[in-house]
């Protein structure tokens, strides 16, 4: 079966320090990958996409940055993290066309 | 722009209850629809996807219906149980990868 893992699940880094959360997909082969964002009373919003290695798109003008190095892992980085940055970081997989999604436990960002 | 809405924003019902959340979204060109169920800090379980080909899916007591000419999407929840209070989100995907645009959830407790 598919499995999604997401680490760390909580993360409490100081302004202008970097940033790297990981995401990898055991159990398929070349899923489309996605990170999005949960900020507080806010709805999910989609910041980066990979349909493949190598293959970043983003949806957001931000601070952040994607990289997929390899198929099954996402990687969702900053050099310098900003207190706006602070919010619920979700990665999500699906096999791509009109199938479904499965999201990680998700990674709790303060920015402090 | 495809914009997501989703009421109410909170619900509160005693167990045994049978209930309806409602979805509605903008542009009916969608290719599918998904329901998912967010516990307090965790990430998002899916719950039904629709394709809009679909008029609804059932999985256990939950039943969720399509309507994508009127842009509107019900979710059923028949004999509610306490462990069933979460936050229940809905996702269009506009996209062929499969991009979400998420509603910003309806609460929902139900009480012993």
């Amino acid at each position: 079966s598919q499995t999604i893992h997401q680490w760390p699940a909580t993360l409490v880094q100081p302004v202008g320090s970097p940033l790297s959360l990981e995401c990898t997909v055991e159990g398929t082969s070349n899923p489309n990958l996605y990170w999005y964002r949960q900020a507080a009373g806010r709805g999910l919003q989609l910041l980066f996409y990979s349909v493949g290695i190598g293959q970043i798109s983003s949806e957001v003008p931000q601070n952040l940055s994607a990289s997929r190095p390899q198929d099954r892992q996402f990687i969702l980085s900053s050099k310098k993290l900003l207190l706006s940055d602070s919010g619920f970081y979700l990665c999500a997989w699906d096999t791509g066309g009109s199938t479904e999604a499965f999201f990680g436990q998700g990674t709790r960002l303060t920015v402090v | 722009k495809q914009e997501v809405t989703q009421i109410p924003a909170a619900l509160s019902v005693p167990e045994g209850e049978n209930l309806v959340l409602n979805c509605s979204f903008t542009d009916s060109a969608i290719y599918n629809l998904q329901w998912f169920r967010q516990d307090p800090g965790k990430g998002l379980t899916s719950l039904l996807l629709i394709q809009s080909s679909q008029r609804e899916q059932t999985s256990g007591r939950l039943n969720a219906s399509l309507d994508k000419s009127s842009g509107r999407s019900t979710l059923y929840i028949a004999a509610s149980q306490p462990g069933d209070s979460a936050t229940y989100l809905c996702a269009v995907n506009t996209g062929t990868a499969s991009k979400l645009t998420f509603g910003t959830g309806t609460r929902l407790q139900v009480t012993l």
